[in-house]
């Protein structure tokens, strides 16, 4: 089974609509980060946390929130999804020495 | 100045010869290095840590070091069409950043 998993893996939705993406992992680490990633402007930062009780925003948080619900489940929400929101988005969890292992993505599409 | 940058532009390169990419980092206090392969609609895998001056290798890949320069290198050997992917160098001080990437295009 795979340490970190992401749901949906993709999705279609339309301007206005909440949509949220799950991540859950298997790999007892503490730390958790969303980005999304756009041709040409590679991974961005949206959401990291480093406990349940411990969220900060990242470079591009605006738009999206996020909930951590367990040591092992970090979830992204858009409240309201513009179609710049159009992304892949990548679920990570961070290891001891900084190295991260990615989820294998959402592809987001929004009309 | 980026935090990490890669020099732009596909590589590509004839089956069976080396590819080498290059990273240069912004923060002096970056204490580990890794770089990612990612292929085309896929996430980014892991490939290499190097965390001290030198080089590290593992199976066909080289991780080259140099803080004193601050850049890191990845050399892959003998590549394969396998090999074709974007690299994804990635940095860490405070927190960890990752540059641009460069697309890697290995010619059967």
């Amino acid at each position: 089974d795979a340490d970190v998993t992401q749901t949906p893996r993709n999705r279609i939705t339309k301007t206005g609509k909440r949509i949220m993406l799950e991540c859950s992992q298997t790999k007892g680490h503490d730390r958790m980060y969303w980005y999304r990633q756009d041709p040409g402007l590679g991974l961005r930062l949206i959401y990291y946390s480093f406990d349940v009780k411990d969220i900060n925003k990242g470079e591009i948080s605006d738009g999206y929130s996020v909930s951590r619900q367990a040591q092992a489940k970090f979830s992204l929400s858009l409240e309201s999804a513009i179609p710049n929101q159009t992304a892949l988005y990548f679920c990570a969890t961070s290891g001891g020495r900084g190295e991260q292992f990615f989820g294998p993505g959402t592809r987001l599409t929004v009309l | 100045q980026k935090e990490v940058e890669q020099n732009s532009g596909p590589l590509s390169v004839p089956e069976g010869a080396i590819a080498s990419l290059n990273c240069t980092y912004s923060d002096r206090g970056s204490q580990s290095f890794f770089w990612y392969r990612q292929y085309s609609g896929k996430s980014p895998e892991l490939i290499m840590s190097i965390y001290s001056n030198g080089d590290k290798e593992d199976g066909r890949f080289t991780a080259q070091l140099n803080k004193a320069s601050q850049y890191v290198s990845l050399l892959i050997r003998d590549s394969q069409p396998s090999d074709s992917a974007t690299y994804l160098c990635a940095v860490k001080a405070d927190r960890l950043a990752f540059g641009k990437g460069n697309q890697v295009v290995v010619i059967p």
